[in-house]
């Protein structure tokens, strides 16, 4: 099916320790998104990607980085986890232009403990 | 900080009912769209309203704009149980990037 991927769908990360979270859509969208949920909060954009080879920051960027690794992929990474990192992140894409509005993968929930 | 801020934070209606939505916002927009979450899922792009536009329909969906007031609704007519959801607006500055700013949401229950 169509859509977006994001991988894997649950971790628990100790304070201090890294990881990244993978996306890859096969929309042929230009542009994609990394969004966090925390509860009772709407989605907040932490970095986005408005065309292959370009990255910016959103409205909350700080502890994370960025890679469009290609069209279809890109991933975030947390350097140096944080309990305030606790948060389930959501990976989208659009195609700029378009009345589809954004497609949404299923999320990723991450505990840091 | 939220651009759009939904009102209610949460609803409870009877099927069958009619549910309403507000949504206000800060700034000026390209357009406005609503998107629902099941708990526990992605969100899902329910319905898109231009600038230029100040109603639309899709389906049981029904979405005004008055961008004098700033404001959106989104109404759900004859509300059945798996419409119990979350239910977000997000604008839209337009541009290239299409970045979306979304709000925090209201949680519609519909009883059976």
């Amino acid at each position: 099916n169509a859509g977006v991927t994001q991988t894997p769908k649950f971790q628990v990360l100790k304070t201090g320790q890294s990881m990244t979270l993978q996306c890859a859509q096969d929309m042929n969208h230009n542009s994609m998104y990394w969004y966090r949920q925390d509860p009772g909060m709407g989605l907040r954009l932490i970095y986005y990607s408005a065309s292959e080879g370009t990255t910016d920051k959103g409205e909350v960027p700080n502890g994370y980085n960025v890679s469009r690794l290609n069209k279809r992929e890109f991933s975030l990474r947390l350097e140096s986890a944080a309990p305030s990192q606790t948060s389930v992140y959501f990976c989208a894409s659009s195609e700029a232009g378009r009345d589809g509005g954004y497609t949404f993968g299923s999320g990723t929930r991450l505990t840091v403990v | 900080s939220q651009q759009g801020e939904e009102d209610p934070q949460a609803l409870s209606i009877q099927e069958g009912e009619n549910a309403t939505m507000n949504c206000s916002y800060k700034t000026s927009i390209n357009n406005l769209q609503w998107y629902r979450q099941n708990s526990g899922r992605g969100l899902v792009h329910l319905i898109l309203i231009r600038s230029n536009e100040r109603e639309k329909h899709s389906g049981r969906l029904r979405v005004t704009l008055d961008t004098s007031k700033k404001s959106s609704s989104l109404l759900i007519t004859a509300s059945r149980a798996a419409d119990t959801a979350s239910y977000f607006c997000a604008t839209g500055p337009g541009g290239s990037s299409y970045k979306l700013i979304f709000g925090s949401g209201t949680r519609l229950l519909v009883r059976p």
